[in-house]
């Protein structure tokens, strides 16, 4: 069992703001760092697949980094939208299974 | 295309019941899994199948048993269901092996053992 460990457990925010959080993995035996969005009543959507360290990816307003070496990725947010409202999850990637953190639940106040 | 098809959405058991999860893809996917969810805890893997004909236990195999009938469908069955079991399940596939591999999820069953 690995440990994947994403904080704040929960945040509410302005619409407007801007907001990051964090995903903590292992170090070791990484190949790929997957985050996804999801939304309540629906299942988890992926959003980036990233497999190399200092890797950063962009959708729209969200935005990924990686570092592999010291085992962490952090997610941002830019100008927060009401529908940007859902449960964030990054799962690690050591090649076989997918390990998933508990998820950062993200509010934004219209 | 209609993705992971998970069946059924809602099921109320009582202890003791037995019940089998149904879950198809039509992607051609060769990997599937199955998740429970629960709350405070992260999606925990509990049996997955990364190629017809092939199963493996995950973090939380216990009480479960799968089959992966062909390679669309991958089913999960509760032999003997206990309250401990009560959690809202997922099945997910992933497709082509290669390092951008995303997962694709059903749409949850909710079951609660009474």
């Amino acid at each position: 069992i690995l440990n994947v460990e994403q904080s704040p457990q929960s945040l509410h925010v302005q619409e407007g703001d801007s907001t990051n959080f964090t995903c903590s993995f292992p170090s070791s035996n990484f190949y790929a760092l997957h985050w996804y969005r999801w939304e309540t009543a629906k299942s988890p959507e992926a959003l980036f697949v990233m497999t190399l360290n200092g890797d950063e990816k962009k959708k729209g307003r969200i935005s990924a980094t990686l570092n592999t070496k010291e085992g962490y990725s952090y997610l941002y947010i830019k100008g927060s939208q009401p529908e940007d409202s859902a449960t964030y999850l990054c799962a690690f990637h050591p090649g076989n299974q997918f390990y998933f953190g508990t998820g950062t639940s993200l509010t934004v106040i219209p | 295309n209609a993705g992971v098809t998970q069946t059924p959405k809602f099921q109320v058991l009582k202890t003791g019941q037995s019940m089998t999860l149904q879950c198809a893809q039509d992607m051609n996917h060769n990997s599937m899994y199955w998740y429970r969810q629960d709350p405070g805890m992260g999606l925990r893997l509990i049996y997955y199948s990364a190629s017809e004909g092939t199963t493996d236990k995950g973090e939380v195999p216990n009480g479960y048993n799968v089959s992966r009938l062909n390679k669309r469908e991958f089913s999960l069955r509760l032999e003997s269901a206990a309250p401990s079991q009560t959690s809202v399940y997922f099945c997910a596939s992933s497709g082509d092996r290669s390092i951008n591999e995303k997962l694709f999820f059903g749409s949850g069953t909710q079951l609660s053992v009474l």
